[in-house]
């Protein structure tokens, strides 16, 4: 079946210094959707990338698709405190949705 | 709008019981998928419901059922229950489907087996 792998798992940061986090799917994807979970909480979607080699930025995060819509990184600039969690990436393929194991970021003041 | 809701936020029981879970949907969201959460495992999907319809189902034994009513609440249920089956359950609601649309996660029922 379908995989998706999601390096690494955890990361330390200073507040500041950037973080990257990567998603690797098994198969071809039509789309691939990135959420974030506060400790304690639920997942929340950040958002969907649907194009080949597309680049999405939403204010200090910006969302890559690679070009074989097989991979997507999510990069972090300069890091706040606030942006402690884990972040999750799900790849969409023949109607499935399968999460990677996804991204614990933590962040020291 | 008000968000999804699920029930109970937390729920103790001993190995063999039963337990159902409730889910709420947002309001006009036909989309109704369940996800198990694990520290070890992730979150390993279980089902989605569309339209009363099983639309989509995990890798999980036959333990795990669920259904969905007219009005788009999913209840899943677990019987026989195992230590391992402790984990937070949470569902997801959409408008059109898990694999196409945004998915609105519910807080989520955390199940302790004892």
């Amino acid at each position: 079946g379908q995989q998706v792998m999601q390096i690494p798992q955890y990361q330390h940061v200073q507040e500041g210094e950037d973080f990257t986090t990567y998603c690797n799917s098994s198969t071809t994807l039509s789309n691939i959707q990135w959420y974030k979970q506060r400790p304690g909480g639920h997942p929340v979607f950040l958002i969907q990338l649907v194009k080949s080699g597309e680049v999405k930025k939403q204010k200090r995060l910006t969302f890559q698709f690679g070009e074989a819509k097989k991979n997507s990184s999510l990069h972090i600039t300069a890091t706040q405190t606030t942006d402690v969690g884990t972040y999750f990436c799900a790849g969409n393929a023949g109607n499935m949705l399968t999460f990677g194991g996804g991204t614990r970021l933590m962040v020291k003041p | 709008k008000a968000g999804v809701t699920q029930t109970p936020r937390y729920l103790i029981k001993t190995r063999g019981q039963q337990v159902t879970l409730s889910c709420s949907p947002i309001s006009g969201h036909r989309s109704v998928s369940w996800y198990q959460q694990t520290p070890g495992q992730g979150l390993q999907f279980l089902f989605e419901y569309f339209s009363e319809t099983q639309r989509n189902k995990g890798n999980f034994p036959g333990r795990f059922s669920g259904r969905q009513f007219s009005n788009s609440r999913s209840e899943m249920n677990v019987s026989t229950l195992e230590l391992g089956d402790s984990a937070l359950y949470l569902c997801a609601s959409s408008l059109l489907g898990m694999s196409t649309d945004t998915q609105y996660f519910g807080p989520g029922t955390r199940l302790t087996v004892l």
